[in-house]
């Protein structure tokens, strides 16, 4: 089945800085890559996705890149704001499971 | 999206006993799933539940220890049976919406075992 990695497991940067997480994936036939920011105490949040037909998404400050090639996709954070601070999961739906697997989770941690 | 909740909210129990988790969303949805988040820990899926027939279990879940009910495309429960301390964690439904089932999470129920 699908295995999904995600590095690092947690990150600390500074209020206005950059934060980059990334995720690679075994299973090459995954269509649907999504990213959830859980708060602490709350349920997952979907905050963005990409499809396999697209190499990069935007909105606002977040924005998602995929590498079908490398079978890898990345969350990118920019001029992070405390409110940042979150745990975050990426994970991939299989075309053939109908599921979602996700990640370890990446703890951030914006100081001010 | 759509509105889901779930009941109970949290709940302490003692082990051996049973506990079933409901879970409600404001329209009909074709495909819910139940996950565990343990402490720290990522989201492990522990079913499919399917409208009309017996759920899909993930490897490592077993409907004995876990039965779900699916009676209509808006409810759904989960139980936890003969728990013990193991069992202690967050237990999260979920809805799929659209053609990539976009999973949207109920709030989640917090179970410990005592």
């Amino acid at each position: 089945g699908e295995n999904v990695e995600q590095h690092p497991s947690t990150l600390s940067v500074q209020e206005g800085d950059s934060a980059v997480i990334k995720c690679t994936y075994s299973d090459s036939a995954s269509n649907y890559f999504p990213w959830y920011k859980q708060e602490l105490g709350k349920r997952p949040q979907l905050i963005i996705d990409i499809r396999s037909n697209v190499g990069e998404k935007k909105d606002q400050r977040i924005a998602v890149t995929l590498n079908k090639t490398a079978k890898h996709f990345s969350l990118h954070i920019t001029e992070t704001q405390p409110e940042d601070s979150a745990v975050y999961f990426c994970a991939a739906y299989g075309a053939a499971g109908n599921k979602l697997t996700f990640g370890g989770g990446t703890r951030v941690l914006v100081k001010p | 999206s759509a509105v889901i909740s779930q009941k109970p909210s949290r709940d302490i129990c003692q082990r051996g006993t049973s506990l079933t988790i409901q879970c409600q969303v404001d329209s009909q949805v074709t495909m819910m799933f139940w996950y565990r988040q343990q402490p720290g820990q990522s989201l492990t899926l522990i079913a499919t539940a399917n409208q009309g027939s017996e759920a899909t279990y993930e490897s490592g879940f077993v409907i004995d220890k876990f039965p779900i009910s699916r009676p209509n495309l808006t409810f759904s429960t989960l139980t936890v049976s003969n728990m013990s301390p193991e069992d202690s964690s967050i237990y999260l439904c979920s809805v799929g919406l659209g053609a990539y089932n976009e999973q949207f999470f109920g709030p989640g129920t917090r179970l410990t075992v005592l």
